[in-house]
């Protein structure tokens, strides 16, 4: 079965600071694996995903993931905060193959960037 | 282009009632997810459909079903509605099967009472 971990309910930053959103994941074989935003009374809003190649993913709104498969991490990072970007965001994983092509997301993290 | 369009945002029902909610996924995407969101148990899925037929379903009782149609939109229907059932429903459309992301819809936020 396929999981993942998102450690921190709640993460503060202050505006114009670098932010980090932690993931860590569990898939049997390569995994795919996927940043989403969700603003309040709105739906799910895709940021990024990692698939294959480069383990540094470029994604909207100048975010981007890295991904380590020694650690099963996905952090998802972005150097200068704005206030816009206080959110909560999910980490998602899907397996690579087989019939089960559903997301398996994490609990959430609330970004609060301070100004 | 359209993005995923969900049929209604707000809903309140009753427990013992029964809803259908809807989904209208992005043109020319013809593979639909749902997802149920809570507090307590996050984000949930319940059902995927390609083709008009169900391909995976969660770990969610029979009461919740589903279908899609030609055009690929898709409904899902709670009967017997219970307290617990009061949640954020989220559609989510991609290409097809082996499309990696999915584009969700703003949601249909359903009260039981």
């Amino acid at each position: 079965a396929q999981s993942v971990a998102q450690p921190e309910d709640q993460v503060n930053v202050a505006e114009g600071n670098p932010l980090t959103v932690k993931c860590t994941y569990s898939v049997s074989g390569n995994p795919y694996l996927f940043w989403y935003v969700q603003y309040p009374n709105r739906g799910l809003q895709f940021l990024l995903k990692y698939i294959t190649g480069d383990n540094l993913v470029k994604g909207s709104y100048g975010f981007e993931a890295e991904f380590n498969k020694s650690q099963t991490s996905f952090h998802l990072k972005k150097p200068s905060a704005l206030v816009s970007d206080s959110a909560l965001y999910f980490c998602a994983v899907r397996a690579p193959s087989g019939s089960a092509r559903q997301l398996t997301f994490g609990s959430g993290t609330q970004l609060t960037v301070l100004p | 282009k359209a993005g995923v369009t969900q049929t209604p945002r707000y809903l309140i029902k009753t427990r013992g009632q029964q809803v259908t909610l809807s989904c209208s996924p992005i043109s020319g995407h013809r593979s639909v997810s749902w997802y149920q969101q809570t507090p307590g148990q996050g984000l949930q899925f319940l059902f995927e459909y390609f083709s008009e037929t169900q391909r995976n379903k969660g770990n969610f009782p029979g009461r919740f079903s589903g279908r899609q149609f030609s055009n690929s939109r898709s409904e899902m229907n709670v009967s017997t509605l219970e307290l617990g059932d009061s949640a954020l429903y989220l559609c989510g459309s991609s290409r097809d099967r082996d499309t990696y992301e999915q584009y969700f819809g703003p949601g249909t936020r359903l009260t039981v009472t």
